[in-house]
Formats: structure tokens, sequence, C-alpha cells
């Protein structure tokens, strides 16, 4: 199974950061990489899709990019609503597995 | 609008079975593979089956696989899970999926408790 690695695991910032959230696959997922935003008694929400597209919707603040095994999610400027959990996801090999989360907190 | 509305969870005894059901609207249902991903309570993300968009593949992650058996009815639009000998690890909030994972349903809680 390709494990999924995701950090941090936490992460407070402020309105207007520029934020970065990593994940390292543990082998080459040729950037079937999906991003996903959780909130709080909701369903993910499909943010970046393959790496580096952004889903319709989802304002340009937010960027994907990476290759082989390392992927990187990038807030450019924090957002108030900006809050919640971060999860990447590979669908490259079966089975398909998602990181473990970034939590993100707005200070 | 897509959309996709997930029935059928609730408490079920372990050892029972259950059977949860996706209707999808707003798409071409016949032209999507399906998943279904589910979230244990407080935990993260687990992916647990997908069908090709004919219902001709099928995959399993290896801890439902003889368990679970995905399906769906392209003339009704709709993606099915049936749960057999379910266990106490097999509680979570189960979400239907579109591929390649990009729309979801609001999810159904499915509790196994004696």
């Amino acid at each position: 199974d390709i494990q999924m690695t995701q950090s941090p695991s936490l992460l407070s910032a402020s309105v207007g950061d520029r934020v970065t959230i990593n994940c390292k696959a543990s082998q080459n997922i040729n950037k079937y990489l999906n991003w996903y935003q959780q909130k709080l008694g909701e369903a993910p929400k499909l943010l970046i899709y393959n790496t580096n597209n952004l889903q319709t919707g989802i304002p340009s603040r937010f960027s994907g990019s990476g290759s082989g095994t390392d992927y990187t999610l990038t807030i450019s400027s924090l957002q108030p609503e900006d809050f919640g959990t971060y999860f990447c996801f590979q669908h490259n090999s079966w089975p398909l597995t998602f990181g473990s989360g970034t939590k993100l907190e707005i200070k | 609008e897509v959309q996709l509305v997930e029935s059928g969870g609730g408490l079920v005894q372990p050892g029972r079975s259950m059977k949860l059901s996706c209707a999808a609207s707003g798409f071409t249902f016949s032209n999507y593979g399906m998943a279904w991903v589910r979230q244990a309570p407080t935990k993260g993300l687990e992916w647990v089956a997908t069908i090709s968009y004919d219902g001709s593949s099928t995959y399993y992650r290896d801890s439902v696989k003889g368990r679970f058996t995905i399906s769906r009815d392209n003339a009704k639009s709709t993606l099915y899970l049936q749960m057999n000998s379910l266990r106490s690890e097999d509680t979570a909030t189960y979400y239907c999926t579109r591929e390649p994972v990009d729309y979801w349903g609001q999810g159904v809680m499915v509790t196994v408790s004696s």
C-alpha cells in the first residue's frame, strides 16, 4: 500500500499568511494527488485535483504543486474561512489512500 | 448541480448486514466510476471501494474484501454498498463519491454495536 505522510498535523496561522501543507508518498504516484478541505460536520470538498488543477469554484489563493513522491498545497493569503482540516489523497494505485490530515487553525 | 444523497445507515449489531444507497443527480451517472469513502468518528478518511462506470470492475480495501459489495443501477442512477458480517471497526460515516473523488454526498452514519 502507498503511505501518505502529511505534515504538519497542526498548523496555526494568521489572516494574510502564506501557508503550505506537505504530503509525501511512499512511492511515485505520478501526480495523481488531490487535496480536500473538510469543516466540522461536513463532507470534504475538493480543492485541487491531479496535483495542480484548481477545482471549479475554488478561490485562486489555493494552489498545488509537486511530482514523484512530494506534493504541496499552498494558500497564498490565508482567509478566515480557510480554517478546517486538509487531506491529501492518492488515486494512482490500489488501495487508494489518504493522508492523515492537517488541522488549520486561524490565530 | 451534482447531488449525491446517501441513505440506509443506522445502528446494527455486530455480524449483521446493512445496505447503503446513494441517489445521484445532476450528471450522467453511467459515465462515471463511483466510490465509497468512510470516516470513523474523529478519525481520518479511508477509501472503501470503487466501481467502474459500467459495473464491470470493482475494487476493495483488504479489510472489507469478501464482506462488502459495491454495485450500481445505471437506470436508476443509484450506487449501493452491501455490508455483511459487520464489525465494530466498520463504525463510520460513509460517503458516496464520484470518481476521481471530486463530488461527495453528505454522508450517512453506520454504527455497529450490540
